[in-house]
């Protein structure tokens, strides 16, 4: 196993494009999620999924912001019509857990997209 | 709601001496987790250690402990005999824990940025 992958690593944009991250997490983790993290600070939950569902969003996630995790393997963060304030590295995680899993549910985070918007 | 506070934006320390990290949390959860992580200049964040608020003794993990004083509300980590690899920023984060498995996102501090010198 390789960890979890993200792809790209790297986007340089215009204000305005649209961008598309990918994540490949854990191949038996059922949990997925996205963090925004923004220079000098802790990463920001955005949003989760366990399987194919997604269960939470944050207020952070704007209606310019979509996630899909179909069949629940892979996961897309789009964001569509992008502002210098998206400027951040995005980084995904995933875990696994089920009923009988302790409450420490470690994540196990990729490496992060960075995203630059001119 | 929950909050994490890192007041140390940086540190220096010598190779080979022992470094305490700072963190301190506030929140409402009855039951909670409470986690270490490490960010090298790569970007991908390195799980270092685990405290559940229930847990009646202090986590370690090899050089890594982690010094848990529920009723001062902090969660310091403990690095012994520090290496050069050692040089990262470290967030210290956290998460309730409720029935059913909720799964709310990780909330995360600033971090420190520790610089270990040679």
């Amino acid at each position: 196993d390789t960890g979890v992958s993200q792809d790209p690593r790297h986007k340089i944009t215009k204000r305005g494009q649209n961008v598309t991250f990918r994540c490949d997490p854990i191949s038996e983790h059922n949990r997925l999620y996205w963090y925004r993290q923004t220079l000098g600070q802790g990463p920001e939950f955005l949003t989760y999924f366990q399987n194919e569902a997604q269960l939470e969003k944050s207020r952070l996630l704007s209606d310019r912001f979509s996630a899909e995790r179909p069949k629940g393997s892979f996961s897309t963060l789009e964001i569509q019509r992008t502002e210098q304030g998206d400027s951040a590295m995005y980084l995904c995680a995933s875990s696994y857990q089920d009923s009988q899993s302790s409450g420490a549910n470690v994540l196990t985070f990729g490496a992060g997209s960075r995203l630059t918007v001119l | 709601a929950q909050k994490i506070t890192q007041t140390q934006p940086g540190m220096f320390v010598q190779e080979k001496e022992a470094v305490t990290l700072d963190c301190t949390y506030d929140t409402s959860d009855p039951s909670y987790g409470l986690f270490w992580y490490k960010q090298p200049s790569s970007g991908e964040m390195i799980f270092l250690i685990y405290q559940g608020s229930y847990d009646q003794q202090n986590a370690t993990e090899g050089r890594y402990s982690l010094n848990f004083q529920k009723a001062r509300k902090s969660a310091n980590l403990v690095i012994s005999a520090s290496q050069l690899g050692d040089s990262a920023m470290y967030f210290c984060a956290m998460r309730g824990l409720y029935s059913g498995g909720g799964a709310d996102g990780l909330t995360f501090g600033k971090g420190t940025h520790l610089i270990i010198q040679p």
